[in-house]
């Protein structure tokens, strides 16, 4: 079992509709929950990060986390051809030492 | 208020050679962490370092790797003896305190090819 998975997709929205992100991870202990954005051949960019359990809203996204399920998300609404890019998702270990666990990134197209 | 520096931008080596990959932090960020993204890859934890202290290596494979964050002066990854497996992008972050109180600002990158 990977320890941060996420969908590869491509995942297709239509402009305008909410884009739904997923992540799971399996280390029970993990404390602090990160999205980056990455544009195809440009370094992470840091969108969103959250540390308890709900909802988190800035703008035009929204993280959830529920960490009975271990499971983390990341809503886009009024999704934009800009945001078509590679979501990934980051958890840091129980340890808390600085190194942070990435999945492999979901894909997201969002088509005009 | 410049933000995480790497350089240079794209290293070509031939195999066998060195490659010096350098890093300069935010002002005022003092912990560096090392990442290395394969192509079609998400991105691996190598290192992380505070100002002369390796904290934790366990993302850096046992030979041929080393990270220094020296008193004065960048971050440094080197690779020695190159292979074509080391071809990759390698992005340096940093932060002001740990990582679970204010995330990481990476870099632009190094991509370095093995010829």
């Amino acid at each position: 079992q990977k320890e941060v998975e996420q969908n590869s997709g491509p995942l297709s929205v239509p402009e305008g509709a909410i884009a739904s992100l997923n992540c799971t991870y399996s280390d029970r202990g993990s404390q602090s929950f990160f999205w980056y954005r990455q544009y195809s051949g440009k370094s992470p960019e840091l969108i969103m990060f959250i540390y308890s359990n709900g909802d988190k809203e800035d703008g035009r996204f929204t993280a959830q986390l529920n960490k009975a399920s271990q499971y983390v998300s990341l809503l886009i609404r009024d999704s934009q051809p800009s945001d078509s890019a590679t979501y990934l998702c980051a958890v840091s270990g129980s340890s808390n030492t600085g190194k942070l666990i990435f999945g492999q990134g979901t894909t997201l197209q969002v088509k005009p | 208020n410049a933000g995480v520096m790497q350089n240079p931008r794209h290293l070509v080596r031939r195999r066998g050679q060195e490659a010096r990959l350098r890093c300069s932090p935010m002002k005022g960020h003092s912990h560096v962490y090392w990442y290395r993204q394969l192509p079609e890859e998400g991105l691996k934890f190598m290192v992380y370092l505070q100002k002369e202290n390796i904290i934790d290596e366990s993302g850096m494979p046992k030979e041929r790797f080393s990270a220094e964050f020296p008193k004065e002066g960048p971050s440094i990854l080197r690779i020695q003896q190159v292979v074509r497996g080391d071809s990759a992008a390698y992005f340096c972050a940093s932060s002001q305190g740990t990582v679970g109180s204010y995330g990481y600002t990476f870099g632009s990158g190094t991509r370095l090819t093995v010829v």
